[in-house]
């Protein structure tokens, strides 16, 4: 299908595990983006890629880490969960380039993420 | 002070108004603007760009004053199916990282 994916739709874990989102998007978009959205902060950008093997912190990117050796996907890893990162993870892709549209995010449908 | 700032409402209005929402950002070199539409569980969808003074979408009108730095959305002949959260985002002026409002919540009421 095209679009962009993300997988788990829900994951429950336990403090001090290490889990992984996945992100695929059949665009061939060049950047990529992972934000997590809590209430009361709206949408939080954790890291971003603007190519693959390129990536970049954004604005809380403590406890992550990030990848991109293909294109198409872009997993984030929780290396040791904590409570605090209890959150709706979403995946956005964009074009990038010059054109008008290239900025324009489309966004997965989320990751519904419980650590306990 | 965040990036962008909006006001979270709620607004409730009957079908068929006109409704207009607000939004600051703090950064004057920021160059594109968004406004996303997220319904409830949902992730945010691409509502308008504003890349210019603004632009029109059927019932939908986004309006940038980079003098006073707020974006404006305006809703006009209100339906059900607007009944949402909407998120306005401002694009870095180095062009990689946006920041996001945290959302203005609208109520269409029958």
């Amino acid at each position: 299908d095209a679009g962009i994916t993300q997988s788990p739709r829900y994951k429950i874990t336990e403090t001090g595990r290490q889990v992984t989102l996945m992100c695929h998007q059949t665009w061939s978009h060049s950047y990529m983006f992972w934000y997590r959205q809590d209430l009361g902060h709206g949408l939080r950008l954790i890291y971003y890629s603007a190519a693959a093997d390129i990536t970049d912190k954004g604005e809380v990117p403590d406890g992550y880490v990030v990848s991109r050796s293909k294109t198409e996907n872009f997993p984030l890893t929780l290396e040791s969960a904590t409570r605090s990162q209890t959150s709706v993870y979403f995946c956005a892709s964009s074009g990038g380039g010059t054109s008008t549209n290239s900025y324009e995010q489309y966004f997965g449908p989320g990751t519904r993420l419980t650590v306990t | 002070r965040k990036e962008v700032e909006q006001d979270p409402g709620p607004f409730n209005v009957p079908e068929g108004a006109t409704v207009a929402f607000n939004c600051t950002y703090s950064n004057s070199a920021s160059q594109s603007f968004f406004w996303y539409r997220q319904d409830c569980r949902k992730e945010p969808k691409l509502l308008m760009s504003v890349y210019s003074s603004g632009n029109e979408d059927g019932r939908f009108t986004a309006q940038l004053n980079r003098a006073s730095q707020y974006i404006s959305l305006l809703i006009r002949d209100s339906k059900l199916s607007d009944s949402a959260t909407y998120l306005c985002v401002a694009l870095s002026n180095t062009g990689n990282q946006f920041y996001f409002g945290t959302g203005t919540s609208l109520t269409v009421i029958p």
